[in-house]
């Protein structure tokens, strides 16, 4: 099975500031690599599929990139809608679908 | 508009059995492979099981094979998990999703939680 890890774990973010998280997969997915949102309660919401496309009415400060075992997602300017956590997920090698343990962005 | 609802949630005691029903509308339900996936309170998202549009390719997660079950009912734009055998560990959100195999999952419901608990 792939193995997703997201770092770091928590990021204390002041809004305004340019974000990046990380996620690794333990071997290649090509570009088969999504990005979710999810906020408190809520369901997760896909932001970013096959690494960098973002997802219908997805605000243009989100972008992704990386291919083969390493991705990153860019926020480049947090708004306060943006606090919550981020999860990748790889669906190259199925089964199974593959997720991060999440990454939760937080007010500084 | 894509609309995700599950149901069926509830309070089991371990060893129990419980059905989670998902209805989906505004796609062509009957062309896409579902999927289903829980988050553990306090955890990350667990991908649980899916099925094609035609119930031909089923997938489970280890941990569920032989206690979990998968169907679909396409003229009823529905799916289902029958949960048998509950543990404390299945304990969960338990989310239906969209999207095929080979893309990611799209579009989700709010969730339905099931707590198996003495």
């Amino acid at each position: 099975d792939i193995v997703m890890t997201q770092s770091p774990a928590t990021l204390s973010v002041s809004p305004g500031e340019r974000v990046t998280l990380s996620c690794r997969a333990s071997q290649s997915v090509s570009s088969n690599l999504a990005w979710y949102q999810q906020k408190p309660g809520q369901a997760p919401r896909l932001l970013i599929y096959g690494a960098s496309t973002r997802a219908t009415g997805v605000p243009a400060r989100f972008g992704g990139s990386g291919s083969g075992t390493e991705f990153t997602l860019t926020i480049s300017s947090l708004q306060s809608e943006d606090f919550a956590v981020y999860s990748c997920q790889q669906y190259n090698n199925w089964p199974p679908w593959t997720f991060g343990q999440g990454t939760k962005v937080e007010i500084k | 508009e894509v609309q995700v609802v599950e149901s069926g949630g509830g309070l089991v005691k371990p060893g129990g059995s419980l059905r989670l029903s998902c209805a989906a509308s505004g796609f062509s339900f009957r062309s896409s492979s579902m999927n289903w996936v829980r988050q553990a309170p306090g955890k990350g998202l667990e991908w649980v099981s899916s099925i094609s549009s035609s119930s031909s390719y089923i997938y489970y997660e280890d941990s569920v094979k032989g206690r979990f079950t998968i169907s679909r009912d396409n003229a009823k734009n529905s799916v289902f998990l029958q949960m048998n055998s509950l543990r404390g560990e299945d304990t969960a959100v338990y989310y239906c999703a969209t999207g095929d195999y080979g893309d990611p999952f799209d579009y989700w419901g709010q969730g339905t939680l099931v707590t198996v608990s003495s």
